[in-house]
């Protein structure tokens, strides 16, 4: 069955260090790969996107990592502020143009 | 997202109830969607529409019912509310491109 597997434990860091979120995927063929932020009692936002054919892309503290041998995806955020904490979602979208989410990561960031 | 509004933010309802949840974009998207949102689940794709004339079944389409009445307007609906219809649901658009979805702020529905 098709399944998409992020970090299923919530992700606790000191200020400062880097979190690093995990999206594991199987029986999917992506086209892309999407990473969304979401805070309590709002929609998700739109973070970063990475294609099949691409390895890394990074914006400004964030950068993601696409293997599409190892059906993963990592998430990084560098020097990490308690602003960041909030859930994370990896999103797969196919060729038939559908979009398929994680369950997401809760990330708190502690002073 | 003040491009992509919806409408009730939050709604109680009892079973067997007809229900609609509306949604409005000013982004002049052609392409929209309806997810919800459970604990554990994560969002999941109810049903998505690439312009007015084009309707598509998501993943969990069963006892809902979709209407595109204009570019921005997608609305839906429960015909019969159930309680395992309790979620927060989502409406999105996306361009043609589909670089990003951009979400609404979320119907919360609790179906008694």
């Amino acid at each position: 069955s098709q399944k998409i597997e992020q970090n299923s434990e919530a992700l606790n860091i000191q200020e400062g260090k880097t979190a690093t979120l995990t999206c594991n995927y199987t029986n999917y063929s992506p086209a892309y790969l999407q990473w969304y932020r979401q805070d309590p009692g709002r929609g998700p936002v739109f973070l970063l996107l990475i294609r099949e054919n691409e390895k890394e892309k990074r914006k400004e503290r964030l950068k993601v990592t696409f293997d599409t041998t190892l059906k993963q995806s990592l998430f990084h955020i560098t020097a990490s502020q308690p602003a960041d904490s909030a859930t994370y979602l990896c999103a797969l979208e196919t060729a038939g143009n559908q979009f398929y989410f994680g369950t997401g990561t809760s990330l708190t960031v502690i002073p | 997202d003040a491009d992509v509004t919806q409408t009730p933010r939050n709604r109680i309802t009892k079973t067997g109830k007809r229900i609609m949840l509306e949604c409005s974009q000013t982004k002049g998207h052609d392409r929209m969607y309806w997810y919800r949102q459970d604990p554990g689940l994560g969002l999941r794709l109810i049903y998505y529409s690439f312009d007015v004339k084009d309707i598509n079944k998501g993943e969990i389409s069963d006892g809902y019912s979709v209407s595109r009445q204009a570019q921005a307007k997608f609305s839906l609906s429960l015909e019969s509310a159930i309680p395992n219809q309790t979620a927060l649901y989502f409406c999105a658009t996306s361009d043609e491109f589909q670089e990003t979805q951009y979400f609404g702020p979320g119907t919360r529905l609790l179906v008694l």
